[in-house]
């Protein structure tokens, strides 16, 4: 079964520094982008940008480009989204989620549960 | 970037009827890479329909996605009650990709 499985919950302060993890299984997690989508309290989904784990080749939103980072760890089919500074704006739920077929990067399917971040002024 | 306007925001409907849900995109969407994700309250998205007509797996098909270039349209024929959640729509056709605002359906 293809699944992925995100870090559990986490509370912070603003200006503290946070990185939250997508463990992918069950498929070559190598061979296909992960992308990352937020969704604050009550609101939409926004799309974040992507990663490809063979090479960390990495897009970015416009609308997040600088404001967080993403990495990998091929070898133990692990993506990461990373902040430097945490803003209260910054409180939402993440998903990460498997890319894949055509398109531009693909369909997401699946999804990973979802890590909840809440920063605290 | 491709804006996605999904109409209506809200849709009041009961057990059994048939939901019919709108995503109007600002520009015609490549190879009608269009895709339509279900979630639920307290749930991750869940991939439905994908190129615009194609059923993912274990998806029922009573979820009919339609449409090409810049309108498209998902239908739930039967409403049951686990059907009652939020729809959003998805562009992936460019390289940044783009979801609408989503479509509630709720229990009238």
């Amino acid at each position: 079964e293809v699944q992925l499985v995100q870090s559990g919950a986490e509370v912070k302060k603003s200006g503290e520094s946070l990185k939250i993890s997508c463990k992918g299984s069950g498929y070559n997690f190598a061979g296909y982008w992960v992308g990352w989508v937020r969704q604050r309290p009550g609101k939409g989904l926004e799309w974040m940008g992507v990663i490809y784990p063979d090479d960390s080749d990495t897009r970015y939103s416009p609308s997040f480009q600088g404001h967080v980072t993403f990495s990998v760890d091929k070898s133990n089919n692990t993506a990461y989204l990373q902040w430097r500074s945490l803003k209260a704006s910054d409180t939402a739920m993440y998903y990460c989620a498997r890319q894949g077929g055509v398109g531009y990067y693909g369909r997401s399917d699946p999804w990973g549960q979802g890590t909840l971040v809440t920063v605290s002024s | 970037d491709i804006v996605l306007t999904q109409s209506p925001g809200t849709l009041s409907l009961s057990p059994g009827d048939t939901a019919t849900l709108s995503c109007r995109a600002s520009e015609t969407v490549t190879s009608n890479y269009l895709a339509w994700y279900q979630q639920r309250p307290g749930q991750a998205p869940r991939l439905l329909i994908y190129g615009a007509s194609d059923r993912a797996a274990g998806i029922p098909d009573r979820f009919i996605g339609r449409g090409s270039g810049t309108d498209f349209t998902l239908s739930i024929s039967r409403l049951e009650p686990e059907d009652f959640a939020v729809y959003y729509c998805q562009q992936y056709g460019r390289p940044t990709l783009t979801f609408g605002g989503g479509t509630k359906v709720e229990i009238k």
